[in-house]
């Protein structure tokens, strides 16, 4: 499968824990993007990546959140100190350059307990 | 500021009737606006966009830039059509969805 992948598709923690989402992107692909989805709701934006760097953050994206995209391959979410509302659907998708179609992976879906 | 609304949750119709899906845009520059469907169980993809200017499933969507609009229309609605759709801003600015339902 050449697509976007995401690991791991299911995540349950204990609310205060860490926890790392790994993204695997279309390997030409230049922009890596990352949303949060809740149940009935569309894509939330949280921040995207032009190779390796890091160029737009949505004020959704706490301090809690951070994300790396190492050497403009992979990359990785992390969430730090988790709390109920975390729970969620966190997709990953990749596109070639800007304003081109955006490819998705399955999620990986969080739930705090 | 970018965005993008779709008023409508959840849109129901009978199989054969005529579709359209509403969506809205805000954008300061030149905009450019996708059409993504997500069926059952299966990642979200790419339905069209608006710079090919092409029909896939029967599905036609025109860029109204007097209107900031993009709305999505199907003369024929078939019961396999029944999914969640997305309309984004860019490739990656996404509304918030409309469910569409075909009844038999």
């Amino acid at each position: 499968d050449t697509g976007v992948s995401q690991d791991p598709r299911h995540k349950i923690t204990k609310r205060g824990q860490n926890v790392t989402f790994r993204c695997d992107p279309i390997s030409e692909h230049n922009r890596l993007y990352w949303y949060r989805q809740t149940l009935g709701q569309g894509p939330e934006f949280l921040t995207y990546f032009q190779n390796e760097a890091q160029l737009e953050k949505s004020r959704l994206l706490s301090d809690r959140f951070s994300a790396e995209r190492p050497k403009g391959s992979f990359s990785t979410l992390e969430i730090q100190r988790t709390e109920q509302g975390d729970s969620a659907m966190y997709l990953c998708a990749s596109s070639l350059y800007e304003r081109t179609e955006a490819f998705f992976g399955q999620g990986t879906r969080l739930t705090v307990v | 500021a970018q965005r993008v609304t779709q008023p409508e949750k959840l849109l129901s119709v009978f199989k054969g009737a005529p579709v359209e899906l509403k969506c809205n845009y805000s954008y300061s520059g030149s905009p450019e606006l996708f059409w993504y469907v997500q069926y059952s169980r299966q990642r979200l993809q790419l339905l069209l966009r608006h710079i090919s200017r092409e029909s896939i499933k029967g599905f036609t969507a025109d860029l109204n830039k007097g209107e900031t609009s993009f709305h999505l229309k199907k003369p024929f609605a078939q019961e396999e059509d029944s999914a969640m759709y997305y309309c984004a801003l860019l490739g990656f600015v996404f509304g918030p969805g409309t469910r569409l339902s075909v009844l038999p």
